[in-house]
This record gives C-alpha cells, structure tokens and sequence, in this order.
C-alpha cells in the first residue's frame, strides 16, 4: 500500500512561515490534500488538489507538490494556527484514501 | 448549513456488534460519495470504508474487511456503519465524510464530529 510521510512536529514562532512536508513515491503524479485538526475537534480541509484552498480558508494557506514531496506552507503564522495537519491523498490500492501520520505545528 | 451528526458510539466488549449513523443535512446527500475515517486516541487518521451514491458500489479498509459493512438511506439522508466482531484495536473516535463526484475530487470536504466507539471487557 502507499506511504504517505511526515515529520512529526514543526515548531514555528508567531509570523514567521511555517513548511510541513509530505513524502511519497513519485507523489507528484497525484494530488494532495490537506487537513488541520485542532484538538478535540474534526478535521477541516484546507488544501486541496495540491494548492487550492476551500472557500473560507485564508490565503496564508498554500500548497505545492512535485517530484517526491509536497509542501502546506502556513505564512504569518497566527497563534490560532497550533493543530495537528494530515496529508492525504488517493491511491489504487487496496485502501486507497491515505493519509500521512500527522505534524503536530506548534507555535512558539 | 451544510452539516453531517453521528450517533450510536459507545463501550462495548470484545466480539460485540455496534451500529453507527451519520444525519446529512444542508446538501443533496444521494448525490455525495460518503465514508467512515476512524481514529484510534493519540493516533493519525486512517480510512475505514466508502459508499457510492446510489449504494451500489462499496471498499472497505484491509482491516475491516468481512467484519463492518457500509451502507445508506438516501431517503432519510443517512449513513451507516454496522461494525460486527469488534475488537481492541477499533477503538478510535469515526468520523463520517463526504467526497464530491461533480466534479470527482478525492477530498474530504465536510467532516462529522465524531463519535467514540470504545472494545473493551
């Protein structure tokens, strides 16, 4: 089945610009989305098809994908921005929706 | 406003049967593909099953297989998930979702809020 990687944590101060990487085998070829969770609540997606972002998503949200890796990139990082983000993209497998493991963001 | 509510999680042991249900409201349900994702506590998020539109057409998760099954009411606007044989490890907070046909996207755009299934004796 395919493997979707992320660093575990990413640490960032307040207004800087925050990057959390997603690996997989030539994942460039399929498109990325991503999703923050805050704790105790559900997933919201704020990515999607690699760079595009949902309607009430704040264009401080990003996204690219090539090659092996695709990048959320978060800039001017806002205290409220601390959450747990989930890549995922879809594969046929046979358990084709697939997430990665999840990057705790914290803000310092 | 567009909103998906689970019910019916809750403790149960070891080899138990447990029905979950998802109310879809604010959207033409029968026209959404929908899903279970589950999430053990501490842990990632991990895809469970999916339904087509018309409940045709269903995948379920390696390690669900043969033991939940995934079906829908498109008249009352809801999903199941009757999960039978249930063991330690499907403890997890199950979300349902839905993902968009017109146009296909693969994404979960609207999530539930979860509810807690705990296996234990």
């Amino acid at each position: 089945s395919y493997v979707l990687t992320q660093p575990p944590s990413v640490s960032v101060a307040p207004g800087q610009t925050a990057r959390i990487t997603c690996g997989g085998n030539n994942i460039g070829s399929k498109s990325v989305h991503w999703y923050q969770q805050k704790p105790g609540q559900a997933p919201v997606l704020v990515v999607y098809d690699d760079s595009d972002r949902p309607s009430g998503i704040p264009e401080r949200f990003s996204g690219s994908n090539s090659g092996n890796t695709a990048t959320l990139t978060i800039s001017r990082v806002e205290a409220g921005d601390e959450a747990d983000y989930y890549c995922q993209v879809w594969d046929s497998s046979s358990d084709p929706w697939v997430f990665g493991g999840g990057t705790k963001l914290t803000v310092l | 406003e567009v909103q998906l509510v689970e019910s019916g999680g809750g403790l149960v042991q070891p080899g138990g049967s447990l029905r979950l249900s998802c109310a879809a409201s604010g959207f033409t349900f029968s026209s959404y593909w929908m899903h279970w994702v589950r999430q053990a506590p501490g842990k990632g998020l991990v895809w469970v099953s999916r339904i087509n539109s018309d409940g045709s057409s269903t995948s379920y998760a390696d390690s669900v297989k043969g033991r939940f099954t995934i079906s829908r009411d498109n008249a009352k606007n809801t999903l199941y998930l009757q999960m039978n044989s249930l063991r330690a490890e499907d403890t997890a907070v199950y979300y349902c979702a839905r993902t968009t046909v017109i146009p296909w996207s693969d994404a979960f755009d609207i999530w539930g809020q979860g509810t807690m299934v705990t296996v234990s004796s």
